[in-house]
C-alpha cells in the first residue's frame, strides 16, 4: 500500500527555521517525483517546490524562492523540506505528495495527512 | 488570485447533473494535462481526475473531465451527499515551471 507521511510541524517565531520530512513506503522511491504543496487555513491549494526521482531537478514556488530547500534522501524513502526565514504567510498546513512517474510534471496521485505549520510570535 | 479560475461555489440537488468550469492559460491548461482533485472536509486532497479525462482506479464513473483549448470542466452526475466537497484543477505550468492550481468550487449537495 502506498504511503506518505508528513512530520516536523510546529509553532515557530517569524525569521525562525523548520525541516519538514516526509516518509515513503509501498513503492519504489527514487522511481516517482515528489512534491510539496501547502494550505493555509480556509484557503486553497498551493503549490511550494517538487523534485524529480534522481533530485537532481528542482523547482519552487516564487514566494519560497531562496527560502525553503527541498532535498530527498533515496535510500532511506524520505522527502524534505527545509524552511528558513519563515513568515506569517507561510502558516499552512504542508503535504507531501507523490507524482505518478519520475518527472516533476506527473500528476500527484498519493497526498499524505499533512503536518501543520503555524508561524507566530 | 489563482492563477487557474473556478467558481467559488456550485449546488445542485441530490441525483442531478453539476459542472465546475476551470479556465487557464496556453503555459498551463493549453499545453499539459488537467488533474481534478477532490477534498473531503477536514481530509487530504485525493487525485480525481487525471490526464484530462481518465479516472484513477477506484474513482466512480459518476464523475467525468473534459478539455478544450485553455479552458477545463469536471463534470458528476447522480449527485450524491457525499459529494459535497471542495474540487481542485490542477495543471503544470510551463512558464512558471511549476503546478499552478484554482482556487478550489465548494460543493454544495441541496
Amino acid at each position: 500500500e502506498v504511503q506518505v507521511l508528513e512530520s516536523g510541524g510546529g509553532l515557530v517565531q517569524p525569521g525562525g527555521s523548520l525541516r519538514l520530512s516526509c516518509a515513503a513506503s509501498g513503492f519504489t522511491f527514487f522511481s516517482h517525483a515528489m512534491t510539496w504543496v501547502r494550505q493555509a487555513p480556509g484557503k486553497g491549494l498551493d503549490w511550494v517546490s517538487s523534485t524529480s526521482g534522481t533530485g537532481g531537478t528542482t523547482y519552487y514556488a516564487d514566494s519560497v524562492k531562496g527560502r525553503f530547500t527541498i532535498s530527498r534522501d533515496n535510500s532511506k524513502n524520505s522527502l524534505y523540506l527545509q524552511m528558513n526565514s519563515l513568515r506569517v504567510e507561510d502558516t499552512a498546513m504542508y503535504y507531501c505528495a507523490r507524482g505518478h512517474g519520475s518527472l516533476t510534471t506527473a500528476e500527484l496521485d498519493y497526498w499524505g495527512r499533512g503536518t501543520l505549520v503555524t508561524v507566530s510570535s | 488570485q489563482s492563477v487557474l479560475t473556478q467558481p467559488p461555489s456550485v449546488s445542485e440537488a441530490p441525483r442531478q447533473r453539476v459542472t465546475i468550469s476551470c479556465s487557464g492559460a496556453s503555459s498551463n491548461i493549453g499545453n499539459n494535462p488537467v488533474n481534478w482533485y477532490q477534498q473531503l472536509p477536514g481530509k487530504a486532497p485525493q487525485l480525481l481526475i487525471y490526464d484530462d479525462a481518465l479516472l484513477p482506479s477506484g474513482v466512480s464513473d459518476r464523475f467525468s473531465g473534459s478539455k478544450s483549448g485553455t479552458s477545463a470542466s469536471l463534470a458528476i452526475s447522480g449527485l450524491q451527499s457525499e459529494d459535497e466537497a471542495d474540487y481542485y484543477c490542477a495543471a503544470w505550468d510551463d512558464r512558471l515551471n511549476g503546478w499552478v492550481f484554482g482556487g478550489g468550487t465548494k460543493l454544495t449537495v441541496l
